[in-house]
């Protein structure tokens, strides 16, 4: 596509619910990011894939955190049993490779937990 | 590790007027990369400029310029003649080896 998609744009759920959130990056970018952008903060890195490499999953904040890329292209992160604290802005990005290149991000997806 | 800081929340300026934005950063790695990006509403995160941390001499886009002082870690943001589609959160970010860290942002207002 042109740019990076995220859908849903909004989602709303009750506390408990197991919610996925989905990132289609540029086609041909090998990298992808997940950010988490709560209010007045800045953007707190989740997980990263780079190609076909394992993930470097540090920023994860729970184990109820999990995020996967199939086939090198779309990923999918997954927040099971939401808490309140999970509610922000998820924001997605690729870039071409990890070498100095900038980030196209997407639109994000606002998680609101009841 | 890497850390970015801004200290300024919010920043106003006038229409046509010159604002600088501050961000300082702190990292291992000899080799690394900083940017500005902007969010305006939209939420979309947008490059302003990038800066190649082995190039002594500042970036420039248009009215955007940085001030890069290596040394001191120290990598700010000037805003030129400013307009009001400036108006945005603007965040730093210092890249590593593939891990970008960003700071807390900065909202910028722009008066008419």
């Amino acid at each position: 596509g042109a740019g990076v998609s995220q859908s849903p744009s909004n989602k709303v759920t009750e506390k408990g619910k197991d919610v996925e959130l989905r990132c289609d990056p540029i086609s041909g970018h090998t990298a992808l990011y997940w950010y988490r952008q709560s209010l007045g903060q800045g953007l707190e890195f989740l997980i990263y894939f780079q190609g076909n490499s394992a993930p470097d999953k540090s920023g994860l904040p729970s184990d109820r955190f999990s995020a996967e890329r199939t086939g090198g292209s779309v990923s999918t992160l997954t927040i099971q049993r939401t808490q309140q604290e999970d509610s922000a802005v998820y924001l997605c990005a690729s870039s071409h490779s990890a070498g100095g290149e900038k980030l196209f991000f997407g639109s994000g997806t606002q998680l609101s937990v009841l | 590790a890497q850390t970015v800081t801004q200290s300024q929340p919010e920043m106003s300026v006038q229409e046509a007027e010159t604002v600088t934005l501050s961000c300082t950063y702190d990292t291992s790695e000899s080799d690394y990369y900083l940017f500005w990006y902007k969010q305006p509403p939209s939420r979309q995160m947008i490059l302003v400029i990038r800066q190649e941390a082995y190039k002594q001499q500042n970036a420039t886009e248009n009215r955007f310029s940085v001030n890069f002082q290596k040394a001191a870690k120290s990598f700010s943001l000037k805003i030129s003649d400013s307009q009001l589609g400036d108006a945005a959160m603007y965040f730093c970010a210092c890249l590593g080896t593939y891990k970008y860290i960003f700071g807390t942002g900065t909202r910028l207002k722009v008066l008419a």
